[in-house]
């Protein structure tokens, strides 16, 4: 098993362009979630998706769109990228409770 | 707004110290308390406190939970090189299924 997967690794933006993260769990979880980390901020919470088929916000979900395509993805979307989402990006999942969740090996996005 | 503080944000000892991490919190309908460790890259998970469950031990790693005080602490015992991390503790709340993170705890261990 993979366990939980993120593409791209690295991506450097200019401010505007548009982007989406993909993410992917092979361990049948439920639910799905999308933190973005900072230095001396440790991880806040996006938007997650308690089950295929909902989303909704997090902490900080202004300038970010989510897609639960179907049980193994949770895609991030950045529309016009800022450098204030200069970040590093992870994808979590868990199951019937979000308590153990299990994390992806993170996006570090840069925007210029 | 649920709130997780951790103390000290950072800290450097040498091999074979004891290592004490705080986390307090507040939270409404509290369901569990998580701590995790970061490496390089993604957080794994260490232990989950709940109201049944407030002490947890894995080898030199030790948690207990204080649900009276709202705060927990992470034990770590004869510390090596490769316990330097940041300590992320999290909690849960029963209303929801997010975790809210605290800002970690940055641990060195000097040979």
């Amino acid at each position: 098993n993979a366990g939980v997967t993120q593409t791209p690794k690295f991506q450097v933006l200019k401010t505007g362009q548009s982007m989406t993260l993909q993410c992917a769990q092979d361990m049948n979880h439920n639910s799905m979630y999308w933190y973005r980390q900072d230095p001396g901020m440790g991880l806040r919470l996006i938007y997650y998706s308690a089950s295929e088929g909902t989303t909704d916000k997090g902490e900080v979900p202004n300038g970010y769109n989510v897609s639960r395509l179907n049980k193994r993805e949770f895609s991030l979307r950045l529309e016009s990228a800022a450098p204030s989402q200069t970040s590093v990006y992870f994808c979590a999942s868990s199951d019937r409770t979000p308590d153990t969740q299990y994390f992806g090996p993170g996006t570090r996005l840069t925007v210029l | 707004e649920d709130k997780v503080v951790q103390s000290p944000l950072s800290l450097v000892v040498h091999e074979g110290d004891t290592v004490t991490l705080n986390c307090s919190y507040e939270v409404t309908n509290f369901r569990s308390l998580l701590w995790y460790k970061q490496e390089k890259k993604a957080p794994t998970f260490l232990f989950m406190l709940t109201s049944s469950g407030i002490e947890k031990k894995s080898g030199r790693l030790s948690s207990i939970l204080d649900k009276k005080e709202l705060s927990s602490i992470l034990n770590i015992t004869a510390t090596q090189t490769g316990d330097s991390a940041i300590y992320l503790c999290a909690v849960g709340s029963s209303n929801d299924y997010k975790l809210s993170f605290g800002a970690g705890t940055t641990v060195t261990v000097r040979a």
